[in-house]
């Protein structure tokens, strides 16, 4: 079965960085796209990031360009998501999840951005 | 970037009640479209891939057709369980993009 974990969550103070990980097992993780979605304190759903599978296209959504940059070590099996100048609107649940007929997601780490 | 219009924000009925949730792309995205259930404090849970494929392990009352922009997901007979939010999702561009979410409440 898919299994994606993430860790790396935590409270941080604005300004600050964080690094969020996901370890993923249960299938060829080389062979997906991988993409990090985020859901803020009683919000929707939004998409934060994608890489594909040989990390040679990559994605951002607007709100993160330039302060957020993924990665992924196929080696490893694991998704990276580097988060810079974090915001108090960054505050969110961050779910890693795999590309495919059906996408699969994570549990989730939660990132809190506050003084 | 591909926008999804989902109607309506909120829902109230009851049990056992036949229940359509409608999503609408801003532009062709073939069948890439899943549905997801989520309750509070849980991750999203995929209920509906590729438009119409059942999720393993789903209730057979939740079903999902449609292809291009237009879609829908249907509870043929709600259950207690089932009150939730749900959102879609297209998944045909790199750059994934949600709907804003459908509350079912209880009536």
């Amino acid at each position: 079965d898919v299994q994606l974990v993430e860790s790396g969550g935590g409270l941080v103070q604005p300004g600050r960085s964080l690094r969020l990980s996901c370890a993923a097992s249960g299938f060829s993780f080389d062979d997906h796209a991988m993409h990090w979605v985020r859901q803020g304190p009683g919000r929707g759903l939004e998409w934060v990031s994608g890489i594909s599978w040989n990390s040679g296209t990559i994605g951002y959504a607007d709100s993160v360009k330039g302060r957020f940059t993924i990665s992924r070590d196929n080696a490893k099996n694991s998704l990276y998501l580097q988060m810079n100048s974090l915001r108090a609107e960054d505050t969110a649940f961050y779910y890693c999840a795999k590309d495919g007929d059906g996408p699969s997601w994570g549990q989730g780490t939660l990132v809190t951005v506050s003084s | 970037d591909i926008q999804m219009t989902q109607s309506p924000s909120t829902l109230s009925a009851s049990v056992g009640d036949r229940v359509t949730i409608t999503c609408r792309a801003s532009q062709s995205i073939s069948w890439w479209l899943a549905w997801y259930q989520q309750k509070p404090g849980k991750a999203p849970k995929l209920l509906i891939y590729k438009a119409s494929s059942l999720q393993s392990g789903v209730p057979s009352r939740f079903s999902g057709s449609g292809s291009g922009t237009e879609f829908s997901l249907t509870i043929s007979s709600l259950q207690p369980d089932d009150f939730a939010t749900y959102y879609c999702q297209q998944y045909n561009s790199y750059l994934w993009t949600f709907g804003q979410g459908t509350k079912v409440e209880i009536k």
